[in-house]
């Protein structure tokens, strides 16, 4: 299984703020199959990035992935309002699918 | 529009069993992979289980390894998750997801099990 291991738990930050989350596999993600999604309280969770690096349909460019192999990261260069949720990885190369614990982006 | 719609949640004693349901409508159902994924209360994500289309593929997370069953009808655009001699530990909100492949990228709102005596 692979364990992914996203830091930090908690970043705290101001709109207009670049936001740097980290996203580490325990073994490599084949074919960099990599996600992540972000989760707003009690709402259904919304895929961001896919392949690593593409951007999923409606999501705006400030939002972007990068890394391979174990290394992941999301970068979101001007934080809005709405983009203060938890963001989770998630690998989809191997079954057991698996997700990592989740970054909470919130408020400074 | 892609809609996922799922019933069949609720309070159930441990040792009990659900059968969750999952209707799918704005895309061609029969295509796509589809997965169920769990939340725990104030917990992150962990994917359940998928099933290829036509339902010649399944797997399963360890923990609901013989005990959850995933399956589908395409005739009636519906994935369903037979959840079996349930635990405290199985209590979340239940979504089901439309796969590209295996990426969940659409999900539904999901339906809460509540396990408890």
């Amino acid at each position: 299984e692979i364990v992914l291991t996203q830091s930090p738990g908690t970043l705290s930050l101001s709109p207009g703020e670049r936001a740097t989350l980290s996203c580490r596999a325990s073994q490599s993600v084949g074919n960099n199959f990599l996600a992540w999604y972000h989760q707003k309280p009690g709402r259904t969770p919304r895929l961001l990035i896919y392949n690593a690096s593409r951007r999923a349909t409606g999501i705006p460019d400030r939002f972007s992935g990068s890394g391979s192999g174990t290394d992941f990261t999301l970068t979101i260069t001007r934080l809005e309002s709405e983009d203060f949720a938890v963001y989770y990885c998630h690998q989809h190369a191997y079954s057991p699918l698996t997700f990592g614990g989740g970054t909470k982006v919130e408020i400074k | 529009e892609v809609q996922l719609v799922e019933s069949g949640g609720g309070l159930v004693q441990p040792g009990g069993s659900l059968r969750l349901s999952c209707v799918a409508s704005g895309f061609t159902f029969s295509s796509h992979w589809m997965h169920w994924v769990r939340q725990a209360p104030g917990k992150g994500l962990e994917w359940v289980a998928n099933i290829k289309q036509g339902g010649s593929e399944k797997y399963y997370v360890d923990s609901v390894k013989g005990r959850f069953i995933i399956s589908r009808d395409d005739a009636k655009n519906s994935l369903f998750l037979q959840l079996n001699s349930l635990t405290a530990e199985d209590t979340a909100v239940y979504y089901c997801a439309r796969g590209l492949g295996w990426l969940p990228d659409s999900w539904g709102q999901g339906t809460p099990v509540t396990v408890s005596s």
